[in-house]
């Protein structure tokens, strides 16, 4: 949905933890979710996707699970290493409607070593 | 393959005068599509084009926003009379298929207006 206000809320985790990061999205239309990494300074980075009519979709230490009932997504990112410090935006997408995506409010990611 | 390219990655204009953002899709992508991003916001649609044509432009400013993708070079994203709260990075993506889990995205241009 659309974001608001001036501060990212922010995940801190120790280094080796594992980090889940929560998104809700806005429209019940939907079909097609999409998890970015953002490095400061640089555009979205794709991070693994999931449609629909699946509930779990698992990637190399990342796992996105979606909950249509109440329009709810999560990104659970495995034993976080530095290198996964960021800002990670969930975006949503229809399919046959327009191909734009229409992107949450963003979580930042503080890993600790 | 070198990814989207955007030029300039940094620019600055004074209040009145144009902003000409430029975007380089990947090899072999037609379709371009433009995001705005204010400080700790998400990205939000501006406009989809596909070569020569303007498919979705649903997120564009009534005024002073325009956008073309010509046949020959690249994307081109123009802001007239900039204000200050034009201020923001402006993402291009590119798809090869027009199909949204394929879009690309460069790194950006930050736009600030004194």
């Amino acid at each position: 949905g659309e974001s608001v206000g001036l501060h990212l809320p922010t995940l801190s985790v120790q280094e080796g933890d594992n980090s889940i990061i929560n998104c809700a999205y806005s429209n019940s239309a939907s079909d097609y979710f999409i998890w970015y990494k953002q490095e400061s300074g640089k555009g979205p980075q794709f991070i693994i996707d999931i449609r629909s009519n699946m509930d779990k979709r698992q990637g190399q230490r990342v796992t996105v699970l979606l909950n249509k009932t109440v329009k709810h997504l999560s990104l659970q990112i495995a034993a976080t290493q530095p290198g996964d410090s960021a800002v990670y935006f969930c975006a949503e997408s229809i399919n046959n409607a327009g191909n734009m995506l229409t992107f949450g409010g963003g979580t930042r990611l503080m890993v600790k070593p | 393959n070198a990814g989207v390219m955007q030029n300039p990655r940094h620019l600055v204009r004074r209040r009145g005068q144009e902003a000409r953002l430029r975007c380089s899709p990947m090899k072999g992508h037609s379709h371009v599509y433009w995001y705005r991003q204010l400080p700790e916001e998400g990205l939000k649609f501006m406009v989809y084009l596909q070569k020569e044509n303007i498919i979705d432009e649903s997120g564009m400013p009534k005024e002073r926003f325009s956008a073309e993708f010509p046949k020959e070079g690249p994307s081109i994203l123009r802001i007239q009379q900039v204000v200050r709260g034009d201020s923001a990075a402006y993402f291009c993506a590119s798809s090869e298929t027009g199909a949204s889990y394929e879009q690309y995205f460069g790194p950006g241009t930050r736009l600030t207006v004194t």
